[in-house]
């Protein structure tokens, strides 16, 4: 099947400094990739929708601000959390299109601020 | 507008005997339906999806579901539960196009005991 890769897959960093996540498609090329953000024992909430070569489209009440989204390549998303808190402190998912009707999702990412 | 309700939170079963997650879902369209599940501190993995075609879908890991417009139904089911099944399942609608955003369920905790 497809895969998806992110890194890093855990991180930890001070408050206040930025964070960068890579989303990978490997053996596919994604014109449209997803990052999705999820609370403990809650379910997946989406926060953008990436665009290659296009600026990303938040969802309703996320700053675009603080999370900054890059699709540089067909291949390559990045979600960076500028200045980040510890109500920053997540579980991040993005996603990938390979075909018109699946997403496939990457391993996630834990983003710990302390 | 489209949603998906999982009517369990959790479903405990013990090993070896039949599973069943239920989803309902609602949609203006047409849908695209998936299963999705997710073990801890992992990313989802898709299980079956089903897509216009036929209505009974069989997944990975002996999973399947059914389709049933008359009841906006699309269950999950699998004959005997594995340890190994113990995980959260989401089920997930999407518009004909598979473009747009998916939308997620809340999650079903499968808990299997020896």
């Amino acid at each position: 099947g497809a895969v998806v890769s992110q890194h890093p897959s855990w991180v930890i960093c001070k408050s206040g400094t930025s964070v960068k996540i890579e989303c990978r498609s490997l053996d596919f090329q994604a014109t449209t990739m997803f990052w999705y953000r999820q609370f403990p024992k809650q379910s997946l909430m989406l926060m953008a929708t990436s665009n290659e070569g296009s600026k990303a489209t938040y969802e309703q009440g996320v700053e675009k601000d603080k999370f900054l989204i890059n699709h540089a390549s067909l291949t390559l998303s990045t979600l960076t959390v500028t200045s980040a808190h510890p109500e920053d402190s997540s579980f991040y998912i993005c996603s990938a299109h390979r075909d018109q009707e699946t997403q496939y999702f990457g391993p996630g990412t834990r983003l710990l601020v302390l | 507008a489209q949603s998906v309700t999982q009517l369990d939170s959790h479903v405990s079963v013990s090993e070896g005997t039949p599973v069943l997650l239920r989803c309902n879902y609602s949609s203006s369209y047409s849908p695209s339906l998936f299963w999705y599940v997710q073990h801890p501190n992992k990313g989802l993995q898709l299980l079956l999806k089903y897509t216009s075609a036929a209505t009974l879908v069989k997944g990975i890991n002996g999973f399947e579901a059914e389709f049933k417009k008359s009841e906006t139904s699309f269950h999950l089911t699998k004959p005997s539960a594995h340890m190994s099944d113990a995980a959260e399942y989401f089920c997930v609608v999407s518009d004909p196009s598979g473009y747009s955003t998916l939308t997620f369920g809340k999650g079903t905790m499968l808990l299997v005991s020896p």
